[in-house]
């Protein structure tokens, strides 16, 4: 069973400070991790994934296999990060991906 | 560019009503997914489908039934809706295995 644990329903930072959303997973093949983001009044869409190691609006999340962790980060939060954020799970022979729980970010002016 | 298209975006319910959710998407993906949004429980994969004329239980299928007759389209039915399953309903579509979901604009469901 693949399971992706986010354990912060809610996360509130002031703008510029530094920003770590937490997700950790457990699965027992070759992960693919995953963050999507949903803005207001916005689609769900996709972040960043692990393969392709890139940074998207100062956001990244480094796949560590040893603590099964994929925590995003963004060293001065904005305002408009403010949004819904959500870690999944793919992988292997596997069609599906798993989300977490989401972690709601709301960034203060 | 419409990519992924639910109909229809709002619709409110008698308990024991049937309705049907539809999704269509432009991009010839073969894999498409219904999900449901619930507050604190995130995103749970309701159906999925991994090429026309198939299709496959999730983690939350009961109550639910799904078809997929065409390639671009991906129908979520609700036989007899139940108070339980008001949700916000998203359908996503992916063009390969585990790779980028894109979703639609979600489908609210108040079941009365």
């Amino acid at each position: 069973a693949q399971r992706v644990t986010q354990p912060e329903k809610l996360l509130s930072v002031f703008k510029g400070a530094p920003v770590e959303l937490k997700c950790n997973y457990s699965y027992s093949g070759s992960p693919e991790l995953f963050w999507y983001v949903q803005y207001s009044r916005q689609r769900l869409q996709l972040l960043l994934r692990h393969i392709s190691r890139e940074s998207i609006k100062g956001f990244t999340a480094d796949l560590n296999k040893g603590e099964t962790s994929f925590h995003l980060k963004k060293p001065f939060a904005q305002e408009e990060d403010s949004a819904m954020y959500y870690c999944a799970l793919g992988g292997g022979s596997n069609y599906k991906l798993t989300f977490g729980k989401g972690t709601l970010l709301t960034v203060n002016p | 560019n419409a990519g992924v298209t639910q109909t229809p975006k709002f619709r409110v319910l008698k308990t024991g009503q049937s309705m049907t959710l539809l999704c269509a998407q432009d991009m010839n993906h073969e894999y498409m997914y219904w999900y449901r949004q619930d507050p604190g429980m995130g995103l749970r994969l309701i159906h999925y489908s991994v090429g026309e004329g198939t299709t496959a239980k999730g983690e939350v299928p009961d109550g639910y039934n799904v078809s997929r007759l065409k390639k671009q389209n991906f129908l979520l039915g609700l036989e007899s809706a139940a108070p339980s399953q008001t949700s916000v309903y998203f359908c996503a579509s992916s063009g390969r295995r585990t790779g980028e979901l894109f979703f639609g604009e979600g489908s609210r469901l108040t079941v009365l």
